[in-house]
């Protein structure tokens, strides 16, 4: 069975502070794709990045950073030099072959000025 | 290219009834999936489809239903609501270039809000 983990269910940081949200993911199959969300309060699913499970390099796209590693079962996300435009809820999914796509709980990003 | 959309935005109904909610892909799309979202839930999958047939279903009961059409759009019912329907209902598309496209990443409308009272 597919499963995602957020342990962290809120995070509060103040502005220009750095960020990482955890993801952990639990699967027995070799080929899977792992995806976060962004949910800001306006409520629709913003993409940010697909990673599949051959591909373990990391990717920095702007203050965005993405951690993945398959020894740990970890899709981890940074943000750098947080901005209240942050704060959102954050949502890591996995999906493998043509089995839903699996959401975690989410992490709720506060940031304040 | 536009986005997902979805009608309408927010709908109240009563206990009993029933409502559809409707679904535009992304030009192009030809996968739409559906998920529930609530505060005590999160997201769950209800259903997907790919060329008029659903693929993949979730674990909701037969009350809810859906389809797609040859246009690609896609509706869902839920039938006989009870309070606990009451949430958001996100739609989300991805491109497919076969029948092959677990790998594509899905794009999300703006949802629909649905309360029953």
């Amino acid at each position: 069975a597919q499963k995602v983990t957020q342990a962290q269910t809120e995070i509060s940081v103040v502005e220009k502070e750095d960020v990482t949200l955890d993801c952990v993911y639990e699967t027995r199959d070799t080929t899977y794709y792992l995806f976060w969300y962004k949910q800001p309060p306006s409520g629709e699913l913003v993409f940010l990045i697909r990673r599949n499970s051959f591909d373990e390099q990391n990717e920095i796209s702007g203050r965005y950073s993405w951690n993945f590693q398959k020894s740990t079962s970890s899709f981890n996300f940074t943000i750098t030099a947080s901005q209240v435009v942050d704060s959102a809820v954050y949502f890591c999914a996995l999906r493998t072959g043509f089995q839903k796509l699996v959401f975690g709980t989410g992490t709720r990003l506060l940031v304040s000025p | 290219k536009a986005g997902v959309t979805q009608t309408p935005r927010y709908l109240i109904k009563t206990r009993g009834q029933q409502v559809t909610l409707s679904c535009s892909p992304i030009s192009g799309h030809r996968s739409v999936s559906w998920y529930q979202q609530t505060p005590g839930q999160g997201l769950q999958f209800l259903f997907e489809y790919f060329s008029e047939t659903q693929r993949n279903k979730g674990n909701f009961p037969g009350r809810f239903s859906g389809r797609q059409f040859s246009n690609s759009r896609s509706e869902m019912n839920v039938s006989t609501l009870e309070l606990g329907d009451s949430a958001l209902y996100l739609c989300a598309s991805s491109e497919t270039v076969d029948s092959r496209d677990y790998y594509y990443e899905q794009y999300f409308g703006p949802g629909t809000r649905l309360t029953v009272t």
